[in-house]
């Protein structure tokens, strides 16, 4: 069993809809990262969040520590939104990745 | 210009040859780390370096090697490269958490490597 799982694996949305990645983890962690790779392959880092909630524009993370959970969404989505979505568990500063969520949003 | 950057972009190399992938930060950061990715596998750590003198193995750190010159350069070296280490290496930095800091990592652009 991978120690970070992330669901689902790929996701395609309509542009406008609402859309929720989820990542669960079974290590120990101090915080919980999301990044974002562009079809290019950058990668940007959107949140780490050790507790409760962020948000940045139309982006949402929350994480739950007693249930080893967090989620990422997304509100009114775009086609440039369009891109792999990772999660990953670490503790100072050394992470462990999922697999990642690809996530194509259609006009 | 980009805060993380990584030489060369794009390589091709034969089996056997010895290659170095370099990385260079100008964000001040203590901390550098190497992965590579590999598709339906995701990101794993290679090697990572928590300041100049202290260099730790990663997940999957056999047939590599690594050099901190300077907290700016964290170097990666293939002695010999073989075709399964082919796959897209990346360079990531971050700070080392403590008042007013986080531990949130900045990547490179990453350097796809061939092995032929």
């Amino acid at each position: 069993k991978n120690e970070v799982e992330q669901s689902p694996q790929n996701l395609t949305a309509q542009e406008g809809e609402f859309i929720t990645i989820n990542c669960s983890y079974s290590v120990g962690i101090s915080a919980l990262h999301w990044l974002q790779q562009h079809p290019g392959g950058g990668i940007v880092s959107l949140f780490m969040l050790s507790s409760g909630k962020k948000k940045h524009g139309r982006l949402i993370a929350t994480i739950n520590i007693q249930e080893k959970h967090s989620s990422l969404h997304i509100t009114a989505s775009h086609p440039r939104d369009s891109a792999v979505y990772i999660c990953a568990g670490g503790s100072q500063g050394n992470l462990i990745f999922g697999k990642g969520t690809k996530l194509s949003v259609k006009p | 210009d980009a805060d993380v950057t990584q030489t060369p972009r794009n390589r091709i190399t034969k089996t056997g040859k010895r290659i170095m992938l370099e990385c260079s930060q100008t964000k001040g950061h203590d901390r550098m780390y190497w992965y590579r990715q590999d598709p339906g596998l995701g990101l794993r750590l290679i090697y990572y370096s928590f300041d100049v003198k202290d260099i730790n193995k990663g997940e999957i750190s056999d047939g590599y090697s690594v050099s901190r010159q300077a907290q700016a350069k964290f170097s990666l070296s293939l002695e010999s490269a073989i075709p399964n280490q082919t796959a897209l290496y990346f360079c990531a930095t971050s700070d080392s958490g403590g008042r007013g800091r986080t531990y949130e990592q900045y990547f490179g652009p990453g350097t796809r490597l061939t092995v032929t």
